[in-house]
């Protein structure tokens, strides 16, 4: 099972709105509606932004929001705040009990 | 709310085994799918495996024939073992539980990660 391909790097202006996307295939991205999303800061346990494509947790700030077409999931920040900057990871179920990571993708707030 | 804390020794030789528990406080480790995922130095993050409360167990293929997990529900603890080692295990390991019992994903509660170094 091969890693979910996700840019390695984006970067946005305060204010502004970044897309990450995060694709896979057919087997995984593509057959189901568990993708979520995870927020890395340095030295903290990760943080889960959205799961199930595009659902936010609760006290998720709603600058966060997710989507899928075809292979492909996306993650979008609106409204860029330098504490956003950190590493995203994509995650989806990959079918016989298997769970797939992207490989990450660190966004700088300029 | 749901803590997890995972322990063990930071320091493994190459070839030796790597183990790790991770202890659940807060509630119980009852119904769920209990996860190990590890992030090497400057690398993304990798699901190595998870237990379910039952015992029954499903690991990463890439990982398969060298990792066990089990589960303790009377210390509400489940552990990892990585046998034969190399220094491309190097990582910080993460235990985690996903947000629904029953449900694979997503994770909503995580350990805070320990290092393991393999080194000589």
């Amino acid at each position: 099972q091969s890693a979910l391909t996700q840019p390695a790097s984006v970067s946005g202006s305060p204010g502004q709105s970044i897309t990450i996307s995060c694709t896979g295939t057919s087997s995984d991205v593509g057959s189901y509606n568990l993708v979520s999303w995870y927020q890395l800061h340095p030295g903290k346990a990760p943080k889960l932004m959205i799961y199930e494509v595009s659902t936010r947790p609760s006290g998720v700030s709603n600058r966060f929001s997710g989507s899928k077409s075809g292979n492909t999931a996306s993650l979008t920040i609106s409204g860029l705040q330098a504490e956003d900057e950190a590493d995203y990871y994509c995650c989806s179920y990959a079918g016989s009990s298997i769970v797939v990571f992207g490989g990450g993708t660190k966004l700088t707030v300029l | 709310q749901v803590q997890l804390q995972e322990s063990g020794p930071g320091l493994v030789k190459p070839s030796e085994t790597l183990s790790l528990t991770c202890t659940v406080s807060g509630g119980s480790i009852s119904y769920y799918y209990w996860s190990w995922i590890r992030q090497p130095p400057g690398k993304g993050l990798e699901w190595i495996g998870y237990v379910y409360y039952s015992g029954n167990t499903n690991y990463n293929p890439s990982l398969k024939s060298r990792v066990t997990i089990s589960v303790d529900t009377s210390k509400n603890q489940f552990s990892l073992k990585l046998r034969s080692v190399t220094a491309a295990d190097t990582a910080v390991y993460y235990c985690a539980r996903p947000r629904d019992h029953g449900d694979y994903v997503p994770f909503d509660f995580w350990g805070q990660g320990t290092l393991v170094t393999v080194s000589s």
